[in-house]
């Protein structure tokens, strides 16, 4: 089993709706949780970092940790053509930090 | 722009050879990370160095080995290449327990 799980998508969604993004992961050593985006061929770049359960909110996006479930969202409100991309959930265990796959998301205007 | 710089940007050679990557960290960080990303594995952690010492290993492979300076850059090398070692490498460098920045990433192709 791998340590972190993402579906890879592609997930196309019209524009406006809300998106929903998913992880989970198997090890409860992790301790901070974040959301990465990717744009082609570009380097990753951080959108949500958090380290406890339960949401944080940063504009139209929002990041829930469920600890207890192992389970890690992000919630994209009024979806834009301009976040189209590949979204990353990343998890710190100690100095190492996993990634999950990405899931590639389309936004259709 | 993050602020980490990797060279070379592209980079194609033949199977067997050896090649070097390197990542300047942003200006301050003394974390640097190493990650290949293929489209089948995505995002895989190969190595982290702290103010030039080892501190975490992840998938990395024999043939592949990293180094920190001095002067905090760090060098990835790659050798005895096969195909299947083709992928955007990337390096990120961070301060503390932070935000991990990244690079632009290294395109090797492996003919």
């Amino acid at each position: 089993q791998k340590e972190v799980e993402q579906d890879p998508g592609p997930l196309s969604v019209p524009e406006g709706a809300i998106v929903s993004l998913n992880c989970t992961y198997s090890n409860s050593a992790f301790q901070y949780f974040m959301w990465y985006r990717q744009y082609s061929r570009k380097g990753p770049e951080l959108l949500m970092y958090t380290y406890s359960s339960g949401n944080k909110e940063d504009g139209r996006f929002t990041a829930q940790v469920d600890k207890s479930s192992k389970y890690i969202s992000l919630f994209i409100r009024d979806s834009q053509p301009s976040d189209s991309a590949t979204y990353l959930c990343a998890m710190n265990r100690d100095d190492k930090i996993i990634f999950g796959k990405g899931t590639r998301l389309h936004i259709l205007p | 722009d993050s602020g980490v710089t990797q060279t070379p940007k592209h980079l194609i050679t033949a199977t067997g050879q050896r090649v070097t990557l390197r990542c300047s960290p942003r200006s301050g960080d003394l974390s640097v990370y190493w990650y290949q990303q293929s489209l089948d594995q995505g995002l895989q952690f190969l190595i982290q160095y702290y103010n030039g010492e080892e501190r975490a290993k992840g998938n990395i492979l024999e043939r592949f080995s990293a180094q920190q300076f001095p002067d905090l850059h760090s060098e990835l090398n790659l050798s005895s290449l096969e195909l299947g070692d083709s992928a955007l490498y990337f390096c990120a460098s961070r301060v503390g327990a932070g935000e991990l920045f990244f690079g632009e990433g290294s395109r090797l192709t492996v003919l």
